[in-house]
């Protein structure tokens, strides 16, 4: 079946720095969510984003979602020490299938 | 929101054996899900869990390995049979609060499970 490729697969930045993570499918998606996995913790929901070319922004977290509605991205401006976890977009048809993951590291 | 408890939150079991985690909702919902994540791994979908009728499993996932019961619309068991190193992973149980557009998916704490 589908799967939808994320790259990095891990990050290590420096508190301050910029991260982002990409989200790439080989077919069309209905739609993308991104969650967020704590170390030792279970994921939570953080954004879904439906629309062609759409853009949504949290605090410091900018999503957008390709023009294709094949591809999307997560970008954290000025990462902190609260942002380590592993992001991991996902499709959400009938069930939600998710992608592969980024692990991100911050170090103060 | 829906806030689900899972357990046990982690176990130590013997090859062979079979261990059965449950997942309790707080609010009735039609789906519920199991995903397996092995160590430094992605999310993958077992099975859903359908309330009334015979769970649907993914590519991969077998009953006799992974027999689900669903006997009523809060409440959801996976157990992994006969079990072997392999099966050591995190299982986490999920619902919806719909499927499909504009809903998000909650997550119990998951449950650790180490197979000696």
């Amino acid at each position: 079946g589908q799967q939808v490729m994320q790259i990095p697969q891990y990050q290590h930045v420096q508190e301050g720095e910029d991260f982002t993570t990409y989200c790439n499918s080989s077919t069309t998606l209905s739609n993308i969510q991104w969650y967020k996995q704590r170390p030792g913790g279970h994921p939570v929901f953080l954004i879904q984003l439906v629309k062609s070319g759409e853009v949504k922004k949290q605090k410091r977290l900018t999503f957008q979602f390709g023009e294709a509605k094949k591809n999307s991205s997560l970008h954290i401006t000025a990462t902190q020490t609260t942002d380590v976890g592993t992001y991991f977009c996902a499709e959400n048809t009938d069930k939600l299938i998710f992608g592969t993951g980024t692990r991100l590291q911050v170090f103060p | 929101s829906a806030v689900i408890s899972q357990k046990p939150s982690r176990d130590i079991c013997q090859r062979g054996t079979s261990l059965t985690i449950q997942c309790q909702v707080d609010s009735q919902v039609t789906m519920m899900f199991w995903y397996r994540q092995q160590p430094g791994q992605s999310l993958t979908l077992i099975a859903t869990a359908n309330q009334g009728s015979e769970a649907t499993y993914e590519s991969g996932f077998v009953i006799d390995k992974f027999p689900i019961s669903r006997p009523n619309l809060t409440f959801s068991t996976l157990t992994v049979s006969n079990m072997s190193p392999e099966d050591s992973s995190i299982y986490l149980c999920s619902v919806g609060s719909g499927w499909g557009m504009n809903t998000e998916a909650f997550f119990g704490q998951g449950t650790r499970l180490t197979v000696v």
